[in-house]
């Protein structure tokens, strides 16, 4: 059973450009929540969707990010006009149910760099 | 508000018993998560507690009370793949199932 999938890994942009960040949740889970990790900073949350709905967005910055998880495909993270302290690793999670004892798994997370 | 509050770095040596304290405000509290983390890795999760008392498995336990709003986790016959950052999460009604993390505590195990 292949884990939370996310891709790509390493990503390089120079400021201004877009980013696209993908996440495919395990098998049989239809809850995903991407998190941000900033050198020296635990993880926040950002996001929360189930398909076709974003459920919590409220850890998202209103402005230049987006999310989707469309009903066929990965979920997106997208990254307008991206700046220097959007450099983070970035994680998706998902998990079987919104119950609150279902863990969330988590993917191995896209290293975003901007340059 | 929430803040969750864990030291930054602790050590131990192969084989030693090393407790891991976390401490938590949040207004509405629905569960704590451990979270293991090497680095440049995905967070792996350890335990979950949302009633007060000890969770064990294996080589790993985790504690919670409740009243204080504290939590520890606790690591036997460490061994030197224990060392990583542990973190400590916490889960809030109202943030729905979002999971609220501290800064995690790094642990190097050295022989």
């Amino acid at each position: 059973n292949a884990g939370v999938m996310q891709n790509p890994r390493h990503l390089v942009r120079r400021r201004g450009q877009e980013a696209r960040l993908r996440c495919s949740p395990m098998k049989g889970h239809s809850h995903v929540y991407w998190y941000r990790q900033l050198p020296e900073e635990g993880l926040k949350f950002m996001v929360y969707l189930q398909k076709e709905n974003i459920i919590d967005e409220s850890g998202m910055p209103k402005e230049r990010f987006s999310a989707e998880f469309p009903k066929e495909g990965p979920s997106i993270l997208r990254i307008q006009q991206v700046v220097r302290g959007d450099s983070a690793a970035y994680f998706c999670a998902s998990s079987q149910t919104s119950g609150s004892s279902y863990e969330q798994y988590f993917g191995p997370g896209t290293r975003l760099t901007v340059t | 508000g929430q803040n969750i509050d864990q030291p930054t770095e602790m050590t131990a040596t192969e084989g030693a018993i090393v407790q891991i304290n976390c401490t938590y405000q949040t207004s509405g509290f629905n569960g704590l998560f451990w979270y293991q983390q090497h680095a440049g890795e995905a967070p792996t999760f350890l335990s979950y507690n949302v009633l007060d008392g000890l969770e064990e498995k294996g080589r790993f336990s985790s504690f919670l009370s409740r009243s204080k709003g504290y939590s520890y986790l606790l690591l036997k016959e460490l061994q030197m793949k224990d060392s990583a950052s542990y973190l400590c999460a916490v889960r809030e009604y109202q943030a729905g199932t979002a999971l609220i993390f501290g800064k995690g505590t790094t642990l190097s195990v050295s022989s």
